[in-house]
């Protein structure tokens, strides 16, 4: 079965640190382009970092400079290195695999809270 | 810039069908999108792919009642027989795009 999940959100200060993993089953995460999403409280789904097959990495404006993405081809597994955390980063962070520029296979997501 | 217009809410009665819309914008009209579902308080679910002729190819275990359709740069997704269960936030996407998003209500 084709499944991705996500672990390692929590509660964290202004200025912290956090680093959130994916699991995934089913498929090879390095073969496949992967993409971290997160969606705050009450808003839509907004795209965070891609991580295309070869490597390859890309960021939104808005976490760039802060969050790293990565992938542990031995483990399967996906990661976002999250730093310098801000309260507007607060949100669940869902993992998705994409084909061909579509996200078909999500996570069940897990929730970043950043507060003090 | 590619951007996806969703109408933010939608609104049919148990058993009826309903159409909800997503716009490409200009000088993208041949852009395949995928529909996800999102149930309250669950992550995205992902629907069908829907590319600019109409055809389109469901995920795992969605109903037939789900199907989808296009016209120019207008990507649809019809629901018919309307279940409480589909009471939900419904998302365009292509690439690292999403649609506003559009809550229906089933009456």
């Amino acid at each position: 079965e084709v499944q991705l999940v996500e672990s390692g959100g929590g509660l964290v200060q202004p200025g912290g640190s956090l680093r959130l993993s994916c699991a995934a089953s089913g498929f090879t995460v390095s073969s496949n382009y992967m993409s971290w999403v997160r969606q705050a409280p009450g808003k839509g789904l907004e795209w965070v970092s891609v991580i295309y097959s070869g490597g390859s990495t890309y960021y939104a404006d808005s976490v760039k400079g802060r969050f790293t993405i990565s992938r542990d081809n031995s483990k399967n597994t996906l990661y976002l290195q999250m730093n310098s955390l801000r309260a507007e980063d607060t949100a669940v962070y869902y993992c998705a695999r994409e084909s061909y520029d579509l996200m078909d296979v999500w996570g069940k997501g897990t929730t970043v809270t950043v507060s003090s | 810039q590619l951007v996806l217009t969703q109408s933010p809410s939608a609104s049919a009665s148990l058993g009826a069908s309903v159409k909800l819309t997503c716009t490409l914008s200009s000088g993208h009209s041949s852009y395949a999108i995928a529909w996800h579902q999102q149930q309250p308080e669950k992550g995205p679910r992902y629907l069908m792919k829907l590319n600019s002729d109409g055809s389109h190819s469901k995920g795992d275990g969605i109903p037939d009642r789900f199907s989808g359709s296009s016209s120019g740069a207008e990507r649809y997704l019809t629901i018919s027989s309307l279940q409480s269960e589909d009471e939900a936030d419904y998302y365009c996407q292509t690439g690292q795009v999403f649609g506003g998003g559009t809550k229906l209500t089933v009456l």
